[in-house]
């Protein structure tokens, strides 16, 4: 079966980064894209940007550009997110989830368990 | 930024009732609008794809319906397991907005 397993909870300081792992397993990793959606405790979710897994092609919102970066590592069926710069207000719980992309539709499949980053000093 | 609202914020609903959330997008995003399902603690589950397909494994009581800026999530015959916050996205362009969700909560 799918499954996507984050790597365990975060506590940095502020102006830190933090790289937050995601372990696909149950398909072909290369087929299918990754993307991150972070959602801060008691609010709605947030989408921050999307990996092909087969390209490595990558998209961010506009809103974190410049201080997100998405990777992946094929070999390991592994996908990454950095945040660099740390803030108050990026605490948070960040998910990757599987991004099925066709003709008629693209969602999030099958979501990680979700990783909780704190920022503290 | 394409804004997506959903209505209402909150609703409180009996087992056995039918209920609908709507959801507006800021501009057309066609037929690009999924249906999340969030329980406390969880991580979200894809209840809807591209605004009416049935995500495998979802009770068939749960519906689809829209297009354009204009969605609604239909639950039939409500259960005490429906109790979560519901989010649509859309996925017609980047960034992919969420509503801010609606909380269901049964009586």
């Amino acid at each position: 079966q799918v499954q996507l397993v984050q790597s365990g909870a975060e506590v940095k300081k502020p102006g830190a980064s933090v790289k937050v792992s995601c372990k696909a397993s149950g398909y072909t990793f290369s087929s299918y894209g990754i993307s991150w959606v972070r959602q801060a405790p008691g609010q709605g979710l947030e989408w921050l940007g999307w990996i092909s897994a087969d390209n490595g092609k990558t998209n961010y919102a506009q809103k974190f550009q410049g201080r997100v970066t998405v990777t992946t590592d094929t070999s390991m069926s592994t996908a990454y997110m950095e945040l660099r710069g740390l803030r108050s207000d990026d605490r948070a719980v960040y998910y990757c989830a599987r991004a099925l992309t066709t003709v008629t539709h693209d969602c999030l499949d099958y979501w990680g368990q979700g990783t909780l980053v704190t920022v503290s000093s | 930024d394409i804004q997506m609202t959903q209505s209402p914020s909150s609703l409180s609903a009996s087992v056995g009732d039918r209920v609908t959330i709507t959801c507006r997008a800021s501009q057309s995003i066609s037929s690009y609008l999924n249906w999340y399902q969030q329980k406390p603690g969880k991580a979200p589950n894809l209840l809807i794809y591209g605004t009416s397909g049935l995500q495998s494994g979802v009770p068939s009581r749960f519906s689809g319906s829209g297009s354009g800026t204009d969605f609604s999530l239909t639950i039939n015959s409500l259960q005490p397991e429906d109790s979560a916050t519901y989010y649509c996205q859309q996925s017609y362009s980047t960034p992919y907005t969420f509503g801010q969700g609606t909380k269901l909560e049964i009586k």
